[in-house]
């Protein structure tokens, strides 16, 4: 059964600085999805990632990809309060046909 | 602009009554689409996979006769919470992706809030 895992669960941290959340799965998978969901809405998404090493960026979010290790982080650079929300990872496979098995998510708060 | 349109958006009812969403693919045909479930704070978690033509796939520990599901076009799927209770109460989330040429990765619709009072 796959489990995805994600650290911390819970984050907040002041504007301006920098952290990383991150994402374990338990079994191979080529393809990894981040997601953002603001309170009371659904889900945006946020990053695809296809590929072992691959890097993706929009604007303070930066992710990436280890298939080896199994692991994506979701890296925030100066962080602005824009950016509080719950961030869920999740895998999956096969575009459009998959079933996606979502991370614990982390819930982060910015503090101005 | 959204390509899975999802409806109604919150729906409060009294116990017992049967409560329909709907999941509608706009610009693409959808052969198969997904229906999640997420209590508050909690993650989402996949209830069925709908499936044009044929019965949805239930997930374990999901029960089938109370959370009936229908697929039959290829723009649209239903979720029936039958008789509902208070503990059906959640936010329930579809999605669909276009398969075949130009597949792309899911959609999401804009879920649909349940309080069963």
């Amino acid at each position: 059964e796959l489990k995805v895992e994600q650290n911390p669960l819970f984050l907040s941290m002041q504007e301006g600085k920098n952290y990383t959340i991150y994402c374990n799965y338990s079994t191979t998978s080529d393809r990894l999805y981040w997601y953002r969901q603001d309170p009371g809405k659904s889900l945006e998404s946020l990053f695809v990632l296809l590929s072992n090493g691959a890097v993706k960026q929009e604007g303070r979010l930066m992710a990436s990809l280890d298939t080896k290790a199994r692991l994506s982080t979701l890296h925030i650079t100066a962080a602005v309060h824009d950016l509080s929300a719950t961030y869920f990872c999740a895998v999956g496979s096969n575009f459009g046909n998959e079933k996606l098995t979502f991370g614990t998510g982390t819930r982060l708060t910015i503090i101005p | 602009g959204a390509v899975v349109s999802q409806h109604p958006s919150w729906v409060i009812c009294k116990s017992g009554t049967s409560v329909k969403i709907e999941c509608r693919s706009l610009d693409f045909q959808a052969t198969t689409m997904f229906w999640y479930r997420q209590f508050p704070k909690q993650s989402l978690m996949l209830m069925a996979t709908s499936n044009e033509g044929s019965k949805a796939t239930y997930e374990q520990g999901v029960e089938k006769d109370k959370f009936l599901i229908n697929h039959a076009s290829l723009t649209l799927s239903t979720l029936t919470v039958t008789s509902a209770h208070p503990e059906d109460s959640s936010f329930y989330i579809c999605s669909a992706g276009r398969t075949g040429r130009g597949a792309q990765p899911q959609h999401f619709g804009d879920g649909t809030r349940l309080s069963i009072l």
